[in-house]
C-alpha cells in the first residue's frame, strides 16, 4: 500500500490565482481531511469528509473548497489564492466503523504540499 | 475553539537522556494520539490511548492516558539523535458525534550526539 498521496509537493501561485491540490489514499478508509500547518504551528483543519459525497467544514475552512466523489480522492481547492494561504498542506485519512478495531481517530498523514502565493 | 496544552514548547538535551513532555486539556478527552513529525514530512502516529489510566508502549516510548481524561503524557528513554523531530499530541473530546481531533502545538526536540 503506497498510503497516502498528495500531489505536487511544492507550487508557487501569483496571487489571484487558482490550483487543486490531490490526494489520494489507497487504505479504503471512510473517513479523510485537510490540515494546514503555518510554521511553528500546529495543525489547523480545513475540511474533512466522512465518506464519498459528504464533506463538512472545520476550523479555517474560508477559501477553499472540497469534494468527495470516490472514497479514494479528496481534493482541495483554492480559487483565489493569497499570501495567507502560504502554508504546508496534509491531507490524512481514518477508518471509522462502529464495530471496527482500532477506533476511528487514528489518522495517516500525507507527506504535504508545499504552497507559496506570492 | 478547544486547544490542547501542550508542553514544554520545545527541549534540547543530551544523547541518552531521558525526555517527558505533556497535553493538557479544559475538557474530558476519550482518546488520546501522539505524532512525531520529522523535518519535511507528514506526522506520523506513534501511540494511541483508549482509555483512562491505560499505559501503553512503542519501542522505547511509552505514553499515557491520565486518569482524570484530561491530560496524556509521553516519555520517551535513552534518546537518540533520530528522536529529533516535533512531537505532537491530539485528541478527541467526548462530545456527541464529534468527528474530530484537537491538536497541540507540538514540543520541539533535540538530541545533541
Amino acid at each position: 500500500n503506497a498510503g497516502v498521496t498528495q500531489t505536487p509537493k511544492f507550487r508557487i501561485l501569483k496571487i489571484g490565482q487558482s490550483m487543486t491540490l490531490q490526494c489520494t489514499q489507497d487504505m479504503n478508509h471512510n473517513y479523510m481531511y485537510w490540515y494546514r500547518q503555518d510554521p511553528g504551528m500546529g495543525l489547523k483543519l480545513i475540511y474533512y469528509s466522512v465518506g464519498a459525497g459528504i464533506t463538512d467544514k472545520g476550523e479555517v475552512p474560508n477559501g477553499y473548497n472540497v469534494s468527495r466523489s470516490t472514497t479514494e480522492d479528496f481534493p482541495l481547492r483554492l480559487e483565489l489564492a493569497a499570501p495567507s494561504q502560504t502554508s504546508v498542506y496534509f491531507c490524512a485519512s481514518s477508518y471509522s466503523s462502529l464495530a471496527s478495531v482500532p477506533l476511528p481517530y487514528e489518522q495517516y498523514f500525507g507527506p504535504g504540499t508545499r504552497l507559496t502565493v506570492t | 475553539g478547544q486547544q490542547l496544552n501542550q508542553s514544554p514548547q520545545s527541549m534540547f538535551i543530551q544523547e541518552g537522556e531521558d525526555v517527558s513532555m505533556n497535553c493538557t486539556s479544559s475538557s474530558i478527552f476519550n482518546t488520546w494520539l501522539w505524532y512525531k513529525q520529522d523535518p519535511g514530512e507528514g506526522p506520523v502516529l506513534l501511540i494511541a490511548l483508549y482509555k483512562a489510566g491505560e499505559l501503553t508502549s512503542n519501542g522505547r516510548l511509552t505514553a499515557q492516558f491520565g486518569i482524570t481524561r484530561k491530560d496524556s503524557f509521553l516519555n520517551i528513554s535513552a534518546s537518540i539523535p533520530s528522536d529529533v523531530g516535533i512531537y505532537f499530541c491530539a485528541g478527541r473530546y467526548n462530545a456527541g458525534n464529534n468527528r474530530k481531533l484537537i491538536w497541540g502545538l507540538g514540543t520541539s526536540l533535540g538530541v545533541n550526539p
